[in-house]
């Protein structure tokens, strides 16, 4: 079946520090690519998406390429911000299935 | 436009309890689906409607089920409520769920189980 793991956090960071949040994925197929993001007592948002290979999704200075020859659709950001502590999910779409199978979250905090 | 509604937003029931939560989808939106976020389990599929219709199910017991209505509102149902069953419940619509088609959420509802 379809799977997603991220790196474990939480990660801290100090403002304006580089951020890369590691996933990879196991589909059969060719599966559309989410990174999604929750603020504390909030649900999630959309933060980028790829739905082919060598796509590259950006958003609000992240981004992350669909890559699949590693299965991997790593998130960065090159100057992070304290407004960007949240945890964020990575998440599968197969051709054919009617859901989203996300990684386990990873925590980030920002400190300034 | 208005963003998917979810209500209750907090809700605490025993054990044996049954309880219905409720999701409205954002306008024109067909589709519906039902995410269980837990610590343990982190996020976990429930349920896709579309057209009043289930198109697809996690691996859950049957006490959890839901429904859609012909206005797209749906809701799921647990039964029998056990401990385990405390967890944020998320709800998400789109036009139609399909793989590329982003799905928006709403804030979820915090049941906890005494």
């Amino acid at each position: 079946g379809n799977s997603v793991t991220q790196m474990e956090g939480p990660v801290t960071l100090s403002e304006e520090a580089f951020l890369t949040i590691n996933c990879t994925y196991t589909a059969t197929g060719y599966p559309s690519l989410f990174w999604y993001v929750q603020y504390p007592g909030e649900g999630l948002q959309l933060l980028l998406k790829a739905t082919k290979a060598d796509d590259k999704g950006s958003n609000k200075g992240f981004e992350a390429t669909y890559r699949k020859e590693t299965t991997s659709f790593h998130l960065e950001k090159g100057s992070v911000q304290v407004s960007d502590s949240a945890v964020y999910f990575c998440a599968l779409s197969d051709k054919n299935d009617y859901k989203l199978s996300f990684g386990a979250g990873t925590t980030v905090t920002v400190r300034a | 436009k208005a963003g998917v509604t979810q209500t209750p937003r907090y809700l605490i029931k025993t054990r044996g309890q049954q309880v219905t939560l409720s999701c409205s989808p954002i306008s024109g939106h067909r589709s519906v689906s039902w995410y269980q976020q837990t610590p343990g389990q982190g996020l976990q599929f429930l349920f896709e409607y579309f057209s009043e219709t289930q198109r697809n199910k996690g691996n859950f017991p049957g006490r959890f089920s839901g429904r859609q209505f012909s206005n797209s509102r749906s809701e799921m149902n647990v039964s029998t409520l056990e401990l385990g069953d405390s967890a944020l419940y998320l709800c998400a619509s789109s036009l139609e769920a399909r793989r590329d088609n982003e799905q928006f959420f709403g804030p979820g509802t915090r049941l906890t189980v005494l």
